[in-house]
């Protein structure tokens, strides 16, 4: 495995401004999930697919939030209009569902900063 | 609504001496219970996991965790706590459908020489 993947690892953007984040998952893993993770807090469900369905969405997923995950491999999530609020680190883990054990394997993350 | 909570923000401890990072949990049926570790500038990775078939889970470098289900823990401890172990940790809870988890607060580590 070579490991669930982020890109970027840092961005920096202008509130108002869309960003979009990449996450590649294990191969052969079904579930992708984003998490948020802000200074000093344990991270936070987002969303999770499974395969190309998003199967859940947290409350903490505004309007101006969108993932996808297209062809049931990598997914991208996109912030619209940012606020400095939305500045974080946003994680994406991968699973591959059976029916005896589920292991989340994380991604390093990508830095949102929005000034 | 499963959640956890983790009783200490930060520890402190002597490298050579017991590591201690507490948790409890809550939940409305059987839990499957985690520690994951993140050091700086890395990814999560998991310690060890609960999942009803031992009461004494063992993990990864030396860490153990019992699940007292009288007591609703799950505390993690290390007999013997080295430089590395410096890092945040979590505990974690798996909600009923499985798959999504849910972290404690954190427990930030610091070693000693």
């Amino acid at each position: 495995d070579t490991g669930v993947s982020q890109n970027p690892r840092h961005k920096i953007t202008k509130r108002g401004q869309n960003v979009t984040f990449r996450c590649d998952p294990i191969s052969e893993h079904n579930r992708l999930y984003w998490y948020r993770q802000t200074l000093g807090q344990g991270p936070e469900f987002l969303t999770y697919f499974q395969n190309e369905a998003q199967l859940e969405k947290s409350r903490l997923l505004s309007d101006r939030f969108s993932a996808e995950r297209p062809k049931g491999s990598f997914s991208t999530l996109e912030i619209q209009r940012t606020e400095q609020g939305d500045s974080a680190m946003y994680l994406c883990a991968s699973s591959r569902r059976d029916q005896t054990n589920e292991k989340l394997f994380f991604g390093s993350g990508t830095q949102l900063s929005v000034l | 609504a499963q959640s956890v909570t983790q009783l200490d923000s930060h520890v402190s401890v002597s490298e050579g001496t017991p590591v201690l990072l507490r948790c409890n949990y809550s939940s409305s049926y059987s839990p499957s219970l985690f520690w994951y570790v993140q050091h700086p500038n890395k990814g999560l990775q998991l310690l060890l996991k609960y999942t009803s078939a031992a009461t004494l889970v063992k993990g990864i470098n030396g860490f153990e965790a019992e699940f007292k289900k009288s007591e609703t823990s799950f505390h993690l401890t290390k007999p013997s706590a080295h430089m590395s172990d410096a890092a945040e940790y979590f505990c974690v809870v798996s909600a009923l459908q499985g798959g999504k988890l849910i972290f404690g607060q954190g427990t930030e580590l610091s070693v000693k020489p």
